[in-house]
């Protein structure tokens, strides 16, 4: 199976400031058909389900504040948040669904 | 509007079963692939397997093979995912999750999630 390592573990950012998370899978996971990468981030709050926020590794979901972005290519995978708002205290998570749907460990994101 | 409601939290023994069930509403349920992620208290999202639209082919994780059963019922737009041999560290929230579409595995509907606890 494939590995997914999120890092770092846990992040602390100061309100309006830039939040970086990052996802890095074992093998790639880049379609070489549609050239579209099986990438996905989601966010977790306490005591709610995951929410989809970005798939494809860069196509924000519906609904999804365009602070929200996602990059990366084939094994390195990024989720930015570029101005940190208050509701975006949560565990983020990578997921790969090229292969295996693993998920990454999880990323805690805390106001700095 | 797309929901996905998941049946009541469950208590269960060692060496037991358990069967969730997962109803859908507000789209074509014969449409879309279904997963189930389960979490342990404190931890981490874990993939445990997906059914396709027909009901007809299931794919598992390793970790579960052997111990789990997806099925669904398009009659009453329900999908059911049994665990069998119950343990303790099968204590977790079980979720169901529908895909966006054939074709992009992210999961942009989730049910609420329903606690099951193993224990003696």
């Amino acid at each position: 199976d494939i590995v997914m390592t999120q890092s770092p573990d846990s992040l602390a950012v100061s309100l309006g400031e830039r939040a970086t998370i990052n996802c890095r899978s074992s093998q790639s996971i880049l379609y070489r058909s549609s050239d579209r990468n099986g990438l996905a981030w989601y966010q977790q709050k306490p005591g709610q389900p995951p929410k989809l926020l970005i798939y494809g590794a860069s196509t924000r979901e519906s609904g999804v504040p365009d602070r929200f972005s996602g990059s990366g290519s084939g094994t390195d995978f990024t989720l930015t948040i570029s101005s940190l708002q208050a509701e975006d205290v949560a565990v983020y998570y990578c997921q790969e669904y090229h292969t295996s749907y693993t998920f990454g460990q999880g990323t805690k994101l805390e106001i700095k | 509007q797309v929901q996905l409601v998941q049946s009541g939290a469950e208590v269960k023994k060692p060496g037991a079963s358990v069967k969730v069930s997962c109803k859908a509403s507000g789209y074509t349920f014969t449409n879309y692939f279904m997963h189930w992620v389960r979490q342990a208290p404190g931890q981490g999202l874990d993939w445990m397997g997906i059914i396709n639209p027909s009901g007809t082919r299931t794919t598992y994780a390793q970790k579960f093979q052997g111990r789990v059963t997806m099925t669904r019922d398009a009659s009453t737009s329900t999908v059911y995912m049994e665990l069998s041999s119950l343990r303790s560290d099968d204590t977790a929230i079980y979720y169901c999750a529908r895909e966006v579409r054939t074709g992009i595995g992210a999961a942009n509907c989730w049910g609420q999630g329903t606690l099951v606890t193993v224990s003696s």
